[in-house]
């Protein structure tokens, strides 16, 4: 049974398109997280969320957008796309906003 | 800001050729410092936590140890199987909810 998991796992979209990515976790944590891992492998924290509610926001473009509607769930919606937002975008959850996280398979997007 | 740097880039080892990864990094107060491996194609893993100073982790073949500035992983008589990238992360005592990786040491083992 998969600990974090996120759809889909790719997605390939044209420039100006909005589109979304889900994630879901069965853990029973209460903090969720969206990362964004570019071509260099750098991981960089783009939100964290604690029940329901934002914790972090790093510096983020305002086209990112993302929802939590219950502990367990943490979507992310972009909008108008650009070539920029290319990357691997993971899922993750911990506990108390804890150290040790569960990440997911990760969406790899592609902005053409 | 929260700083981390890993070295080397990357690393190419023999089989049972043992080695270690080092994790430099700079926090206003360290809550705690991680060790994460990630495999081509897949999400970060969690391998160990480190709180102060003198802390060791050890599992299978991989120990972790800390000190003020740094962090290192060590590898005993690597296998193929622990090819894979190690990411180092630091959670700040001021900073709860936010994890700072370094940018990875890619460790290549081969038979």
């Amino acid at each position: 049974d998969t600990a974090v998991s996120q759809t889909p796992k790719y997605l390939v979209t044209q420039m100006g398109n909005d589109k979304s990515i889900k994630c879901e976790q069965n853990l029973g944590h209460d903090t969720m997280y969206w990362y964004k891992q570019d071509s260099k492998k750098f991981l960089k924290i783009m939100f964290s969320y604690n029940n329901k509610e934002l914790i972090i926001n790093e510096t983020v473009p305002n086209r990112f957008s993302p929802k939590s509607p219950d502990k367990a769930h943490l979507n992310l919606h972009i909008n108008s796309l650009e070539l920029g937002d290319s990357a691997v975008y993971f899922c993750a959850s911990s506990q108390d906003g804890g150290g040790t996280q569960y990440f997911g398979p990760g969406t790899r997007l592609t902005v053409l | 800001e929260d700083q981390v740097t890993q070295s080397p880039e990357a690393l190419r080892l023999q089989e049972g050729e043992s080695s270690s990864l080092n994790c430099s990094y700079t926090v206003s107060g360290l809550r705690g410092l991680f060790w994460y491996r990630q495999d081509p194609g897949k999400g970060p893993e969690f391998l160990f936590t480190l709180y102060s100073a003198g802390e060791e982790k050890e599992k299978e073949r991989l120990k972790a140890t800390l000190t003020k500035k740094e962090s290192f992983l060590h590898i005993t008589a690597p296998k193929p199987e622990d090819s894979a990238t190690y990411l180092c992360a630091v959670q700040a005592a001021t900073n709860d909810y936010k994890l700072s990786f370094g940018a990875g040491t890619t460790v290549t083992v081969r038979a």
